[in-house]
């Protein structure tokens, strides 16, 4: 079956300081793979999407930036994390079709 | 215009009790359709998909209007575990081929003893 993993699942982090949060997807070849972010009491935004290896799709600007090193493997970055980055960040997979995702557990990011 | 919009409640209704959430989408073209569950400080996580025929799993009704653009849930024998936060969710025809979903805000439901 196809697992998620996603992780650290907490993070406090400096104003200006680097991220790097990591997502792996087992059980499943050439999977969509999706960053989504939550804010506080509100939707999720999605941020980047990727259909393979070394494509990434932006769907909003912002200091962040997505890699696809290898087919199931999804790093979202960031070189100067901003206070407004601070969120719920959830990685998704789905097999491509007009099917649902499943989302891995989540990052609760805190910049301070 | 949000291109899913929900009411965002919250939902306060008694153990037992039969709930209805609605949503409207704005793209006519909009392809698939999901209800999820999102318990606080977790993931979403797929309740149901929505068909044009309508579906049920349980105590769930999913229902779909597509000349309204609108979707339904319905909870029958409300239960305190159904306390979460809903999420309408569309797959645009657009953007169907990388299977890109876009979610409401959610509705909140609280089931009180």
């Amino acid at each position: 079956s196809q697992t998620i993993h996603q992780w650290p699942a907490t993070l406090v982090q400096p104003v200006g300081s680097p991220l790097s949060l990591e997502c792996t997807v087992e059980g499943t070849s050439n999977p969509n793979l999706y960053w989504y972010r939550q804010a506080a009491g509100r939707g999720l935004q999605l941020l980047f999407y990727s259909d393979g290896i070394g494509q990434i799709s932006s769907e909003v600007p912002q200091n962040l930036s997505a890699s696809r090193p290898q087919d199931r493997q999804f790093i979202l970055s960031s070189k100067k994390l901003l206070l407004s980055d601070s969120g719920f960040y959830l990685c998704a997979w789905s097999a491509g079709t007009a099917g649902g995702y499943t989302f891995g557990s989540g990052t609760r990011l805190t910049v301070v | 215009r949000k291109e899913v919009e929900q009411d965002p409640g919250p939902f306060n209704v008694p153990e037992g009790a039969t709930v209805a959430f609605n949503c409207t989408y704005s793209n006519s073209a909009s392809q698939s359709f999901f209800w999820y569950r999102q318990d606080c400080r977790k993931e979403p996580k797929l309740l149901m998909s929505v068909y044009s025929s309508g579906n049920e799993d349980g105590r769930f009704t999913a229902q779909l209007n597509r000349a309204s653009q609108y979707i339904s849930l319905l909870i029958r024998d409300s239960k305190l575990s159904d306390s979460a936060t809903y999420l309408c969710v569309v797959n645009n025809e657009r953007s169907s081929n990388t299977g890109k979903l876009i979610f409401g805000q959610g509705t909140t439901l609280q089931v009180k003893p």
